[in-house]
């Protein structure tokens, strides 16, 4: 069974400017998580969605942040404009159930 | 809110040496618990899990205990190895089964020194 997919896996860009990072979750998983890891830090979730329909995205900054998942598989996550506190490694995670399972992760810096 | 606090690290045993590393939380409710595992240069994993008061987690020779009186999931291990190496985190859901986003502690790095 392939994992979840994340591209790219790094990403260097300068502040002010705009990224995407896209994720492809396990076939068949309908809820897909995006979570950001801050050096030295655990995982915070960023926005979780259940099918195509969001389900919590109450700590992703709106302001800069944006995410969504058409067709209920896909989904992408944009930072415009990224800020030097935005440097991170950016996680996707999908799940059936009670386990979620983890992709390798967008390391993002941001000079 | 939700919150989960670790021991700081890095951890640096032994092989064959006893390992306890200690997770405490708070939250609403009755949250199931979770320790995860980064291996260098892999993603997070699943290491072990307990959805209700009493219930022990167990995974490749590691394990811990749901303490509702302590709000605690201490992780330990009889015997650690070099392949052990790796930083783990604490986590918690206090969805029914798990399925809401988690709340991760700070993560503790193990080295395990031949």
């Amino acid at each position: 069974e392939a994992g979840v997919a994340q591209s790219p896996r790094y990403k260097i860009i300068e502040k002010r400017q705009s990224v995407a990072f896209w994720c492809n979750p396990i076939s068949g998983h309908a809820t897909l998580y995006w979570y950001q890891q801050i050096l030295g830090q655990g995982p915070k979730l960023l926005i979780q969605f259940q099918n195509n329909g969001v389900v919590d995205d109450s700590q992703l900054p709106k302001d800069r942040f944006s995410a969504e998942r058409l067709k209920g598989v896909d989904s992408t996550l944009k930072i415009q404009p990224a800020k030097l506190e935005d440097s991170a490694v950016y996680l996707c995670a999908s799940s059936l159930g009670p386990e979620q399972y983890f992709g390798p992760g967008t390391r993002l810096t941001v000079t | 809110g939700n919150s989960v606090t670790q021991m700081e690290g890095p951890v640096t045993l032994s092989e064959e040496a006893f390992l306890t590393i200690n997770c405490t939380y708070t939250a609403t409710g009755y949250p199931s618990l979770f320790w995860y595992v980064q291996y260098p240069g892999e993603g997070l994993q699943l290491l072990l899990k307990a959805t209700k008061a009493d219930d022990k987690g167990s995974n490749k020779g590691f394990e811990a205990t749901y303490r509702k009186e302590t709000t605690s999931f201490h992780l330990e291990k009889g015997s650690v190895q070099v392949s052990d190496s790796a930083v783990y985190f604490c986590a918690l859901s206090t969805s029914g089964g798990g399925a809401d986003g988690l709340t991760f502690g700070k993560g503790t790095h193990l080295i395990i020194q031949p």
